[in-house]
């Protein structure tokens, strides 16, 4: 079965880096696009990046453009999410999700658990 | 960016009540609308695809609608497991945008 599992979340301060990985079983990983959502504490969703299967094109949201960046290792079967200069409003929840295919960018059934990431002093 | 607008912000209804939940786009989106529920400490859970089509084991009494801008999200006898918080999203354009959110609650 699909299974999306994020690590690398933890206190960090503001103007700090920190990066997430998400390794991904269950299914071809290499034959999928990847997002990553985010949910800050008691708000909604909030799309952060996609990433193409291959890794040859990348999109962001513009809240974080220039400061995330979203890679990933198809050997490894593993997405990341490369976050620099850190600031209180990237609190939040972080999510690592499949696309649907390989194609156009759908978000798919298959989330992983989340990672908590709080930006604080 | 596609501004997605649903509504309400939250409601109160009966076991067994018809519950409808509306989502407006700022711009055309043809069908390229998905409907989450998430309950708390929770992932979402997609429910709906393609604005009507249920995904695969998600209950019959959830259904969805619309095309263009205007989409509608049904419950048709709700039962408390579908206690959560519901979310609309597009993925006609990025960035890629969610409704703000609605919280059902059993009256």
């Amino acid at each position: 079965q699909v299974q999306l599992v994020e690590s690398g979340g933890g206190v960090v301060q503001p103007g700090r880096s920190l990066r997430l990985s998400c390794v991904a079983s269950g299914f071809t990983f290499s034959n999928f696009a990847m997002h990553w959502v985010r949910q800050a504490p008691g708000k909604g969703l909030e799309w952060v990046a996609v990433i193409t299967y291959d890794g040859s094109n990348k999109y962001y949201a513009d809240s974080v453009k220039g400061r995330f960046s979203i890679s990933r290792d198809n050997s490894k079967n593993t997405l990341f999410l490369q976050m620099n200069s850190l600031r209180v409003e990237d609190t939040a929840v972080y999510y690592c999700v499949r696309n649907y295919g390989s194609g156009s960018y759908r978000i798919s059934a298959f989330w992983g658990q989340g990672t908590l990431v709080p930006v604080s002093s | 960016d596609i501004q997605m607008t649903q509504s309400p912000s939250s409601l109160s209804a009966s076991v067994g009540d018809r519950v409808t939940i509306t989502c407006q786009a700022s711009k055309d989106i043809r069908r390229d609308l998905n409907w989450f529920q998430q309950k708390p400490g929770k992932a979402p859970q997609l429910l709906i695809y393609d604005a009507s089509n249920l995904e695969t084991g998600v209950p019959s009494r959830f259904s969805g609608s619309g095309s263009g801008t205007d989409f509608t999200f049904t419950i048709s006898s709700l039962q408390a497991e579908d206690i959560a918080t519901y979310y609309c999203q597009q993925y006609d354009n990025l960035p890629q945008t969610f409704g703000g959110g609605t919280r059902v609650e059993i009256k």
